[in-house]
Formats: C-alpha cells, sequence, structure tokens
C-alpha cells in the first residue's frame, strides 16, 4: 500500500506555463510534507515543504497548496523555465512516532522550450 | 563545506559478487539513512543510524544487505551476495539532529549487477 501517492509519473508542460505537480497521502498522522526535486545524476535535494498547520507556501516560483481534509497537496511551478525539468518527489512524514520520510514515486517533469 | 559524498559513482558487479558502497556524511550530522532508488519501487529505505547506531534495517532488505556505521564520518553498504535485481541507484543521505527533518543527499552509486 502507498502511504504517499503521485498521481502522474510525467509532466510535459511548455516555457511559460504552470505545471502543477499533484500528491495525495493516508496517513492522518503525516504533518510535514516536503518536496524534493532531482536532476539526472544527482541525488534529491529539498525544494520546499510546508505543516500541515498550513494551507499554502510559498518560495519564489515554487507553490505546495495543502488540504489537510482532503489529504491531498499540490506543487505549482509558475513561469516554467527548461531548467526546472526534473524529478520531483513528494513526501511525508509524522512528528510523533515513526521518524521515517516516506516518499512517493516522483513525476519527471520536462518543461519544453 | 562538503556535502554528502559516495563511492563508488559507478560498479558493475557479476551475480555473486560483494560489492561495498561506501558514504561520507556531512561533517556534523548526526542522522545517516541509505535508499535504494529505482524507476519502478522509487526510493526504498534500507537502513537508518542515528549517532551511529542502527535504528532502522529496512525489513525486506536485511537478507542481503548490511549497512554499517564504523564512526560519525563513515558508512558501508554491503550487498553480499549480489542479484541482477539489486541494479539500482544506492543514495545516502545525512542529516543534523534538530533539523527540521531536511536530508542531504549524495550524487549516489548506480550499481548494475550482470
Amino acid at each position: 500500500q502507498q502511504q504517499v501517492r503521485q498521481s502522474s509519473q510525467s509532466l510535459t508542460v511548455w516555457e511559460g506555463e504552470t505545471a502543477i505537480l499533484n500528491c495525495s497521502y493516508e496517513n492522518s498522522a503525516f504533518d510535514y510534507f516536503p518536496w524534493y526535486q532531482q536532476f539526472p545524476g544527482e541525488g534529491p535535494a529539498l525544494l520546499i515543504a510546508i505543516r500541515s498547520v498550513s494551507d499554502k507556501k510559498e518560495d519564489g516560483r515554487f507553490t505546495i497548496f495543502f488540504n489537510k481534509r482532503e489529504k491531498n497537496l499540490s506543487l505549482h511551478i509558475k513561469d516554467s523555465q527548461p531548467g526546472d525539468s526534473a524529478t520531483y518527489f513528494c513526501a511525508a512524514r509524522a512528528s510523533s512516532g515513526s521518524w521515517q520520510l516516506i516518499f512517493g514515486s516522483g513525476t519527471q517533469l520536462t518543461v519544453m522550450p | 563545506d562538503a556535502g554528502v559524498t559516495q563511492t563508488p559513482r559507478h560498479e558493475v558487479a557479476e551475480k555473486g559478487q560483494t560489492i561495498i558502497l561506501k558514504c561520507e556524511p556531512v561533517s556534523g550530522h548526526n542522522d545517516l539513512f541509505w535508499y535504494r532508488q529505482t524507476k519502478i519501487q522509487g526510493l526504498e529505505l534500507l537502513s537508518y543510524f542515528r549517532s551511529k547506531s542502527l535504528m532502522e534495517d529496512g525489513g525486506a532488505f536485511k537478507d542481503r544487505f548490511k549497512a554499517e556505521m564504523l564512526n560519525s564520518s563513515f558508512s558501508t553498504l554491503k550487498i553480499q551476495p549480489t542479484e541482477p535485481k539489486d541494479s539500482a541507484v544506492y543514495l545516502c543521505a545525512s542529516t543534523p539532529r534538530n533539523s527540521g527533518n531536511t536530508l542531504y543527499f549524495g550524487e549516489g552509486s548506480r550499481l548494475i549487477v550482470v
């Protein structure tokens, strides 16, 4: 059973569009949700994260929208650039109980020039 | 500051061989993780150390996978014996205590077992 699910394996957008990557989770105890960005040949790196007390987190062109009731969240990349082409992992963790960060399977984003 | 360093970056092994992958965490980080990454399964946790103590040994991976943390600045992942299904990228990550949960990943070791 996948605890963190990313609905799309891949997504293609044109340069300048807003890319929307979706993620859902099962465990109501999850309260911390980071997104990691991974370029080919590199390890994942933290991009942006949100805690469940918030419904939105913005950092430059990247915004997380969080819906606690529906147990889903999305990463919006505004004004997408070819350099944003990468794989994006949604992850989740509960502050109490297990320390473990559970990763989704990733969405490969391609931004066409 | 040096990030997480993993060696070798690439390894080709024959089925049945013993492979040792190495990781140096970020200096001063207390927690160290080994993950396996494949396209199908994504990121799977193999082992987790906190201050050199093994906290999690990855359940399904116990059989042929053994991670050790010899000191606070060096860890190894041994796969013995290797099987073709072990072909994957093995990622090491570290995090300081009270980090706010941020994992710092190395570039990974790509293993191909033939």
